[in-house]
């Protein structure tokens, strides 16, 4: 399968700054997902990272909150923006090729005072 | 549209005990159902995969059978470890469709 980096691995910001967060793949990959996960809770789908075109975001998560890029089949960057303690979460990249399975990043777990 | 429902937790078992974590879901068609484990400070591992009724995965212990008539994928390990302490998500996709379904997961301690 292939190998997921993510970075950083953690954060702690400031209110009102943006961090943006790193997905880099071994190899080509079809899809490009990203995810929340909030503490104690399972995992959300913020988008679908689209190469080369803008990403298509899940119900309540919006582009200027949440930018997303993927210049290419193996990278991928979402910024969180305008940061507020409520975005305090672990933040998951996730890739898939074909049918098989998905396969998720180690996450970056970010706290926001 | 599609759901997962899983086994609320948390589970607390001794080492050595058999493990049950429940799973059900709805979906239209025939979906492909997974189960992921994430350890502490760590993302998800897929853990085991089934994409046909009827199909078994298993993996490091664990199985989990795909049962079409009861609309399941039950998680089972006969013995469990110390080392198998981690939340555990029961997932689902759809046929055609890109996305993953999740369950609320269940958090799993063994205590030695």
């Amino acid at each position: 399968s292939a190998v997921i980096s993510q970075k950083p691995s953690r954060d702690i910001c400031q209110r009102g700054t943006s961090l943006t967060i790193q997905c880099q793949v071994d190899s080509q990959v079809t899809m490009m997902f990203w995810y929340r996960q909030q503490p104690g809770q399972s995992l959300t789908l913020i988008a679908t990272a689209n190469q080369g075109s803008e990403a298509t975001y899940e119900s309540g998560f919006v582009i200027d909150k949440f930018p997303i890029s993927r210049p290419n089949l193996t990278f991928s960057t979402l910024t969180v923006s305008n940061m507020s303690p409520e975005d305090s979460s672990i933040y998951l990249c996730s890739v898939r090729t074909g049918n098989q399975p998905q396969h998720f990043g180690d996450g970056t777990r970010l706290s926001i005072l | 549209g599609d759901s997962v429902t899983q086994m609320e937790g948390p589970v607390t078992l001794s080492e050595e005990a058999f493990l049950t974590i429940n799973c059900t879901y709805t979906a239209t068609g025939y979906p492909s159902l997974f189960w992921y484990v994430q350890y502490p400070g760590e993302g998800l591992q897929l853990l085991l995969k089934a994409t046909k009724a009827d199909d078994k995965g298993s993996n490091k212990g664990f199985e989990a059978t795909y049962r079409k008539e009861t609309t399941s994928f039950h998680l089972e390990k006969g013995s469990v470890q110390v080392s198998d302490s981690a939340v555990y998500f029961c997932a689902l996709r759809g046929f055609g469709n890109e996305k993953l379904t999740f369950g609320t997961g269940t958090r799993l301690t063994i205590i030695p």
